[in-house]
């Protein structure tokens, strides 16, 4: 079956970069999402890949996708003390339901 | 765009009694919805998909009599826990998709104290 699996927890210096990794079973996912959740929040979207790129990016974001290794990491350049939060690694399954399966999610801390 | 919004954001009861909980999407049209519940510190479990003007499928080994769902509207889903129990305390989260786009946006979640 699918699964995904994050580190739980990292912890950064303001101003420097960081890099989630996330590990997914499934060959056959045609996207995967990076969601961002704030205690006692929902998640927001932060940015999501479709499968068949190597790379993706959106302002202080970089997605990168090796396939090979079903292997994903979102980096967040010059982190500020606002990324703290949990990140979530999602995978949305092939078939129609466009279900996500989440991560255990990764619990980033930034120091200032 | 894109904004999802949930309601109650908390809600204590009683044991024995019923919660509802509504999730909509305010500025576009949801064909599907799904329904989550978050533990603390865990990650999200998928309860069930919801698809506007038919019944909810539902994940293994989530009772479908305890959670009835319900997708009236392209723009409301309904949850609602059935009688009770301490144990269905959760963090209650709802997520939509709009017809041809690849994202799901998520509510603001609603916390369930169940006394």
């Amino acid at each position: 079956g699918e699964d995904v699996e994050q580190s739980l927890f990292l912890s950064v210096r303001e101003g420097d970069s960081s890099v989630i990794n996330c590990t997914y079973t499934d060959s056959s996912s045609t996207y995967l999402y990076w969601y961002k959740q704030e205690p006692g929040a929902g998640l927001q979207l932060l940015t999501y890949i479709f499968s068949n790129m190597d790379m993706k990016q959106d302002q202080r974001l970089t997605v990168l996708l090796n396939k090979k290794d079903k292997h994903l990491s979102l980096r967040i350049a010059d982190t500020q003390t606002g990324d703290s939060a949990i990140y979530f690694c999602a995978e949305r399954t092939m078939d129609s339901s466009y279900k996500l399966i989440f991560g255990s999610g990764t619990r980033l801390l930034v120091r200032p | 765009g894109a904004v999802v919004s949930q309601h109650p954001s908390w809600v204590i009861c009683k044991s024995g009694t019923s919660v509802k909980i509504e999730c909509r999407s305010l500025d576009f049209q949801a064909t599907t919805m799904f329904w989550y519940r978050q533990f603390p510190k865990q990650s999200l479990m998928l309860m069930a998909t919801s698809n506007e003007g038919s019944k909810a499928t539902y994940e293994q080994g989530v009772e479908k009599d305890k959670f009835l769902i319900n997708h009236a509207s392209l723009t409301l889903s309904t949850l609602t826990v059935t009688s009770a129990h301490p144990e269905d305390s959760s963090f209650y989260i709802c997520s939509a998709r709009e017809s041809g786009r690849n994202e799901q946006f998520f509510g603001p979640g609603t916390r369930l104290t169940v006394l």
